[in-house]
């Protein structure tokens, strides 16, 4: 079973460019997470999808920011335009499950998809 | 407010030496807890974690880690190391009674095996 997918794995782009990660999660999982990690800090949230439905978007730094989740299988996270703060690794992670199973279940993650900024 | 700290950036341990990783957490009510481990260039993978029962959980690789409530602990352990252990190693949590919200990670800490 193919685990999350994510593309790009690094882009490089300028300020003010537009940069679309994209991720594919596990076959099945109704849960879609996007986290973000800047450099030696936490993982942070982003938002959470269950299928097409953004669950909550809480995290998202701005409305630069925009995630989609089409038919809700794979999903895009788009940064435009990019900013020098928006560098880091973005983690896409899915979960199978509702209720307790998804309180308690773990997340399956990406590699992650690095986006540096100029 | 959930959070999780994590007090050491980088842990250095000799090869056939026991390990500990530091965790603490903040939660209103009763956690899940959770460690993850990330190999160079690779996603994060899960390695156990604290529902209920046993204070003691063992995990993947021969981890194990004890939830201690009163300290508000989740301290990762090994007891003997390996340098294939040397990754980066995230704690995570979760309230009980919180309903579907996303996992509250910690900074991460840098473990380094050395032979």
């Amino acid at each position: 079973e193919a685990g999350v997918t994510q593309f790009p794995s690094h882009s490089v782009i300028e300020k003010g460019q537009t940069v679309t990660l994209r991720c594919d999660p596990i076959s099945g999982h109704d849960n879609l997470y996007w986290y973000r990690r800047v450099m030696g800090k936490e993982i942070k949230f982003l938002l959470h999808f269950v299928k097409e439905s953004k669950q909550d978007e809480s995290g998202m730094p701005n409305n630069r920011f925009l995630a989609e989740r089409t038919g809700g299988t794979y999903s895009t996270l788009k940064v435009q335009p990019a900013e020098l703060e928006d560098s880091g690794v973005y983690f896409c992670a899915s979960r199978l499950g509702q209720g307790r199973a998804a309180n308690t279940g773990e997340l399956f993650f990406g590699e992650g998809s690095r986006l540096t900024v100029l | 407010a959930q959070s999780v700290a994590q007090p050491e950036d980088q842990v250095n341990v000799a090869e056939g030496n026991p390990l500990t990783v530091k965790c603490t957490y903040s939660v209103s009510g009763n956690p899940y807890l959770f460690w993850y481990v990330q190999y160079p260039n690779r996603g994060l993978q899960f390695l156990l974690k604290y529902i209920t029962g046993d204070n003691l959980v063992k995990g993947s690789y021969g981890f194990e880690a004890e939830f201690n409530k009163s300290q508000t602990s989740f301290h990762l352990k090994k007891p003997s190391a390996l340098v294939s252990d040397s990754a980066l190693y995230f704690c995570a949590v979760r309230e009980r009674s919180s309903g579907n919200t996303p996992l509250v990670f910690g900074k991460g800490t840098r473990l380094s095996v050395i032979a």
